[in-house]
């Protein structure tokens, strides 16, 4: 089992549709997770950072954590064409590493 | 702020010679810069954790001879990758920690894309 795991899609949704990410973990003693976004060709791009259960929404970004399920999420609301990328899941481990998931691209259709 | 800079962004050289790569943290100090690469259509993999002023932390099946990387100030890391080999081409990435607001967040670099002939 990796340690983070995402649906690599492509996920396809047209433009004004809610995307939604998902991402699970296997560390139960994680605290600490973040998405990024990658433009093809492009290094990650910091979107949020979520520690604690619950939602934390940043404009049309809501990110969703659930401990108990070992689960993380990203929504996207009113998905722009722009938001077409590859949006990476990472886990916080001890020591500062970051563990990225896969990724799953995301394409948004005008 | 937290703004991270890399130099090159590209680098295309002969097999068998040696290129170095920079990564800076423009705004902050970095109290500790991490080095991943990426091969195409898959995620990034960690090689290593540099603390200013110590030795890398390499990760498991990471030559530490063949990337040599040396974090001699708050605000530079370097990553030499010796003796290159087409299959070293890649895009290498740093990033870093410690900006205003957040010691826990990883802010990345715009990234260096390695060719190797």
């Amino acid at each position: 089992q990796k340690e983070v795991e995402q649906n690599s899609g492509p996920l396809s949704v047209p433009e004004g549709a809610i995307a939604s990410l998902n991402c699970t973990y296997s560390d139960r003693g994680s605290q600490s997770f973040f998405w990024y976004r990658q433009y093809s060709g492009k290094s990650p791009e910091l979107i949020m950072s979520i520690y604690s259960n619950g939602d934390k929404e940043d404009g049309r970004f809501t990110a969703q954590l659930n401990k108990a399920s070992q689960y993380v999420s990203l929504l996207i609301r009113d998905s722009q064409p722009s938001d077409s990328a590859t949006y990476l899941c990472a886990v916080k481990r001890q020591g500062g590493k970051l563990i990225f998931g896969q990724g799953t691209e995301l394409s948004v259709k005008p | 702020g937290a703004v991270v800079s890399q130099h090159p962004s590209r680098v295309i050289c002969k097999s068998g010679t040696s290129v170095k790569i920079e990564c800076r943290s423009l705004d902050f100090q970095a109290t500790t810069m991490f080095w991943y690469r990426q091969f195409p259509k898959q995620s990034l993999m960690l090689m290593a954790t540099s603390n200013e002023g110590s030795k890398a932390t390499y990760e498991q099946g990471v030559e530490k001879d063949k990337f040599l990387i040396n974090h001699a100030s708050l605000t530079l890391s370097t990553l030499t990758v010796t003796s290159a080999h087409p299959e070293d081409s890649s895009f290498y990435i740093c990033s870093a920690t410690g900006g205003a607001g957040s010691t826990d967040t990883q802010y990345f670099g715009p990234g260096t894309r390695l060719t190797v002939l």
